[in-house]
């Protein structure tokens, strides 16, 4: 049981470019999420799907699309990658628990844009 | 004014303190609070979480939420070097709503 992997672990890319970060989870969870995290600012949504075939924008959606391939995987593309784009982007996966919602969380892509 | 706030820190405190975490909020329809504990370059993991006011007690952990006052705390006694991490609470409207608001985090170092 691997819980929530994402790919790649970091990257670094040009103003401009494209690239889609990878997330997977195994635990047969419904909603998945993406977040952003950067210094002071904590994490902050940028998209989710509550179940296979739907998303919604977050917080912070603008320069991101999102593609729920299948109840496993969400992905996470930049479409023309901007400086303002650099930070540490973590998927996560959602549990229903009496009491509480639990987020499962991935490692984590360090993405670095110059 | 920001939903969720929580001072950064960093927290140096030597080992064996009692060590007292603490967000304010703004929303006074938030019902569910966590506290999401994370180690340096790891996805945050879930502490603890209490539901409306009350304390709610794990092992050396314990977790308060005052309603009236929009205030949230979480307290580690007997603090070991295992506890240095990002400490985030976390807020929601409901069980059932998809969206949490996340404070900033305060890091914490845990010095033998």
């Amino acid at each position: 049981n691997a819980g929530v992997t994402q790919t790649p672990k970091f990257q670094v890319l040009k103003t401009g470019q494209s690239m889609t970060l990878q997330c997977a989870q195994d635990m047969n969870h419904n909603s998945m999420y993406w977040y952003r995290q950067d210094p002071g600012m904590g994490l902050r949504l940028i998209y989710y799907s509550a179940s296979e075939g739907t998303t919604d924008k977050g917080e912070v959606p603008n320069g991101y699309n999102v593609s729920r391939l299948n109840k496993r995987e969400f992905s996470l593309r930049l479409e023309s990658a901007a400086p303002s784009q650099t930070s540490v982007y973590f998927c996560a996966s959602k549990v229903r628990r009496t009491g509480v919602d639990e987020q499962f969380f991935g490692p984590g892509t360090r993405l670095t844009v110059l | 004014q920001k939903e969720v706030e929580q001072d950064p820190g960093p927290l140096s405190v030597p080992e064996g303190a009692i060590v007292s975490l603490n967000c304010t909020y703004s929303n006074s329809a938030f019902q569910y609070f966590m506290w999401y504990r994370q180690y340096s370059r790891k996805g945050p993991e879930l502490l603890m979480y209490t539901y409306s006011s009350g304390n709610k007690e794990d092992g050396r952990f314990t977790a308060q939420v005052d309603k009236s006052s929009k205030y949230i705390s979480l307290f580690i006694r007997d603090s070991q070097p295992s506890d240095s991490a990002t400490y985030l609470c976390a807020m929601s409207l409901s069980g059932g709503y998809n969206k949490l608001i996340f404070g900033a985090g305060t890091r914490l170092a845990v010095h033998p």
